[in-house]
């Protein structure tokens, strides 16, 4: 299995600012993703963390609002920018390894 | 499109045996996946399915039929424990993503 670890593990911030969540995996991924899961939902993918390159964009998520980083194999960023309440939810940092994929224990924000 | 339903809750009884369905239609297939989640924690990993067939991991048991775009989690002997929400998801074929299903809430009773 692969060890996740996400900081902050949670937040509360004001509207207009922005949040930067690390996410750190314990040895090299081939993958690295990133989720939202609403209150009583279930896990939107947001985007694909490429390293050394731009992510890539689900429908409806664009990198002004969500830019993201992977400067290396076991590394990535994730930036919630210009937050509305809307942006309340949990962000999770997601590796794959071979054909498992898991998950890290998520980043709590809510905004004011 | 994309498209993975499953029930949005369940009841079962400690002891007994509980079957959570998946269907799927994708425009790419390339595993289906199982998951745990129980409330205010990350979702764990449980199965991976790619081939046909019942893959079995002491107490749950995953399967897979391709071209019925089905699968299934199968819990032996409930625990308390076990009551969480379980998650379908399905990897494609292109950029190896997964999507999710809304996720099945189990409750176990004693």
């Amino acid at each position: 299995s692969a060890v996740i670890s996400q900081k902050p593990s949670r937040d509360i911030c004001q509207r207009g600012t922005s949040l930067t969540i690390q996410c750190q995996v314990d040895s090299q991924v081939t993958m690295m993703f990133w989720y939202r899961q609403q209150p009583g939902q279930s896990l939107t993918l947001i985007a694909t963390a490429n390293q050394g390159s731009e992510a890539t964009y689900e429908s409806g998520f664009v990198i002004d609002k969500f830019p993201i980083s992977r400067p290396n194999l076991t590394f990535s960023t994730l930036t919630v920018s210009n937050m509305s309440p809307e942006d309340s939810s949990i962000y999770l940092c997601s590796a794959r390894r071979n054909d498992e994929q898991y998950f890290g224990p998520g980043t709590r924000l809510t905004v004011t | 499109g994309q498209n993975i339903d499953q029930p949005t809750e369940m009841t079962a009884t400690e002891g007994a045996i509980v079957q959570i369905n998946c269907t799927y239609q994708t425009s790419g297939f390339n595993g289906l996946f199982w998951y745990q989640q129980h409330a205010g924690e990350a979702p764990t990993f449980l199965s991976y399915n790619v081939l046909d067939g019942l893959e079995e991991k002491g107490r749950f048991s995953s399967f897979l039929s391709r071209s019925k775009g089905y699968s299934y989690l199968l819990l032996k002997e409930l625990q308390m424990k076990d009551s969480a929400s379980y998650l379908c998801a399905v990897r494609d074929n292109q950029g190896g993503k997964l999507i999710f299903g809304q996720g099945t809430e189990l409750s176990v009773k004693p």
